[in-house]
């Protein structure tokens, strides 16, 4: 059973454009991880957000948790080909179980 | 600090062996988590061990099986191959600590990569 819904599933954006990507669930979460994960590699923690309502910042990139902590969203500013990644959020179950998220595959264009 | 290792890369079983997947933790890191990722599922949790006890399960039929030792090493054991087992194989690595309010960051290793054939 897919407990954590992303969307959209594909993006493809030109360099400098913005954008973002949404998980979203029914079940509230102890706390939420976004990772990026290149082919042929292990996803790549980006933030862990613990807090309803709370937002951080990674450089072009902004997380925000759920006042509910159901769902959570990742915005990306003035996107580069670098971001470039298969974008994944996790949601914990208790202490030492997560549930991943369909992902979202983001291309960029230079 | 050195990062999760996973051993080996790439392997190609036969439909009905069995397979055996190593994972070395971050050290200091007591939690091992391991998951399936395939195209049409995702990721998908399979099992985790702290300080060599199975903690947490996924929906995974018997043929997957694992173990973690007293230095947190883990491994992973499929038998009866099947052409569905094919997937990449990550191990993730944690500090595992409990407590109410805390979290568990996990590490990801690079993966296995299983091919059925």
């Amino acid at each position: 059973t897919q407990l954590l819904e992303q969307s959209p599933q594909f993006l493809s954006i030109q360099e400098g454009e913005n954008l973002t990507v949404y998980c979203n669930s029914s079940s509230v979460f102890s706390s939420l991880q976004w990772y990026r994960q290149e082919p042929g590699e292990g996803p790549v923690l980006l933030v862990t957000v613990v807090t309803g309502g709370e937002v951080k910042k990674l450089k072009r990139l902004t997380f925000q948790f759920g006042d509910a902590r159901k769902d959570s969203s990742l915005h990306i500013t003035a996107a580069q080909p670098g971001d470039t990644g298969l974008y994944l959020c996790a949601g914990a179950q208790g202490t030492y179980k997560y549930i991943f998220g369909t992902g979202t595959r983001l291309k960029v264009l230079a | 600090k050195a990062g999760v290792t996973q051993t080996p890369r790439y392997l190609i079983k036969t439909r009905g062996q069995q397979v055996t997947l190593s994972c070395s933790p971050i050290s200091g890191h007591r939690s091992v988590s391991w998951y399936q990722q395939t195209p049409g599922q995702g990721l998908q949790f399979l099992f985790e061990y702290f300080s060599e006890t199975q903690r947490n399960k996924g929906n995974f039929p018997g043929r997957f099986s694992g173990r973690q030792f007293s230095n947190s090493r883990s491994e992973m054991n499929v038998s009866t191959l099947e052409l569905g087992d094919s997937a990449l194989y990550l191990c993730a690595s944690s500090p595992g600590a409990s407590g109410r309010d805390y979290y568990n960051e996990q590490f990801f290793g690079p993966g296995t990569r299983l091919t059925v054939l």
